[in-house]
């Protein structure tokens, strides 16, 4: 069973477009996450969700929106599409502990390109 | 804030070969500290972390020590493989919670 899955695997589109990204896990955990990852492979948080209460907002552009229905999903909506957005997104999830220990477990990414 | 600096890459190794990949980090206090492995067309995973200074990770044949007097966190492996080939992320907590802040990556690649 794949613990953390996203979909779709691979993205193109237009600029202008809106597009999402779907995330679902299967571990049980109370927090879910998106990254960003760059062509230079630099990871970069963008929102972490908690029992679906957003919990960190990281500076992105308010095109991008988060949208938690039930604390198993996290999807990712981009309205507006520009050249920029083009990257790999990662979903992930942990426990909900506050100690920092807690191991991320990764979805295998959403790569999107925006033409 | 929290954050790591890791040597930049690519570095390029003869299968056997011993790797040492540098890891150092500022932070306030002995936060976690994590390595994390990204193979070709994956996601992250976690390949080992310590939780407390001092602490030794290990996992398929790499450690790293947490050591505090040089703030490093160095993964190492005595004898590298062609599957060892991926971009390995040192990573800290930041922020509070269980948010990560990731150094920028090491592409390696081990060749026949």
């Amino acid at each position: 069973d794949t613990a953390v899955s996203q979909t779709p695997k691979y993205l193109v589109t237009q600029m202008g477009n809106d597009k999402s990204i779907k995330c679902e896990q299967n571990l049980g955990h109370d927090t879910m996450y998106w990254y960003k990852q760059d062509s230079k492979k630099f990871l970069k948080i963008m929102f972490s969700y908690n029992n679906k209460e957003l919990i960190i907002n990281e500076t992105v552009p308010n095109r991008f929106s988060p949208k938690s229905p039930d604390k198993a999903h996290l999807n990712l909506h981009i309205n507006s599409l520009e050249l920029g957005d083009s990257a790999v997104y990662f979903c992930a999830s942990s426990l909900a502990g506050t100690s920092g220990k807690d191991t991320q477990y990764f979805g295998p990414g959403t790569r999107l390109t925006v033409l | 804030g929290n954050s790591v600096t890791q040597m930049e890459g690519p570095v390029t190794l003869s299968e056997e070969a011993f790797l040492t990949i540098n890891c150092t980090y500022t932070a306030t206090g002995y936060p976690s500290l994590f390595w994390y492995v990204q193979y070709p067309g994956e996601g992250l995973q976690l390949l080992l972390k310590a939780t407390k200074a001092d602490d030794k990770g290990s996992n398929k044949g790499f450690e790293a020590t947490y050591r505090k007097e040089t703030t490093s966190f160095h993964l190492e492996k005595g004898s590298v493989q062609v599957s060892d080939s991926a971009v390995y992320f040192c990573a800290l907590p930041s922020g509070g919670g269980n948010k990560l802040t990731f150094g920028t990556g090491t592409q390696l690649k081990v060749e026949l």
